[in-house]
């Protein structure tokens, strides 16, 4: 079985200043999705990057970007020029490209991101 | 397009009640999957249905029960409710299992 573990429950960062959060996984399978997604006070489960485990090229959309390190078994997100808006709970998330496997996905215990003015 | 919509938002059932939710995907998608959240044990997968079809199923008691309509919506049900039913559950839809996932606001269940 897979397993995913966000080792920072709560993390801080300043306006337009720059945070990683790091995520680990464990699986034994070679192919694979990770995610990344955001929950705001609102509860709706927001996607925020994904990344193919065959693509060696990181996954970047505008301010956000992982660093994907499969030998490592290591997906960190990083994000540029925090907002405030960026302030959620931030959910790193493991999806086999197995058709019995389906849709399910695989979730860590998430890290809570403040962002200060 | 419509998102996912889950109905109600909010429920108080009573322990040893039933309580069934209600999750209508994007238009067009036939993959439904069930996420339960609680604080203790964060996102736990529940089951999937794919074209009326159970096609995954997670590690839960034979209480919860889930099935979809030709429509592609789906109903979950919970039997016999316990205190530790108190959950966030959401639903979330796609057009196929490949295909990226997309979230309901969820269902605040309380059980007292």
């Amino acid at each position: 079985a897979q397993t995913v573990t966000q080792s920072q429950p709560e993390m801080s960062v300043q306006e337009a200043e720059t945070v990683t959060l790091s995520c680990t996984y464990d699986t034994s399978e070679s192919d694979y999705y990770l995610f990344w997604y955001k929950q705001p006070p609102s509860r709706q489960m927001i996607l925020v990057i994904r990344q193919e485990a065959y693509k060696q090229q990181n996954a970047t959309e505008n301010r956000f970007s992982v660093n994907f390190q499969k030998a490592a078994k290591s997906f960190s997100l990083k994000i540029s020029d925090s907002q405030l808006g960026d302030a959620a709970m931030y959910f790193c998330a493991y999806r086999s490209r197995k058709e019995t496997s389906g849709s399910r996905l695989t979730f860590g215990e998430g890290t809570q991101l403040t962002v200060n003015p | 397009k419509a998102g996912v919509t889950q109905t109600p938002r909010y429920l108080i059932k009573t322990r040893g009640q039933q309580v069934t939710l209600s999750c209508s995907p994007i238009s067009g998608h036939r993959s439904v999957s069930w996420y339960q959240q609680t604080p203790g044990q964060g996102l736990q997968f529940l089951f999937e249905y794919f074209s009326e079809t159970q096609r995954n199923k997670g590690n839960f008691p034979g209480r919860f029960s889930g099935r979809q309509f030709s429509n592609s919506r789906s109903e979950m049900n919970v039997s016999t409710l316990e205190l530790g039913d108190s959950a966030l559950y959401l639903c979330a839809s796609s057009l196929d299992i490949f295909y990226e996932q997309y979230f309901g606001p969820g269902t605040r269940l309380t059980v007292t």
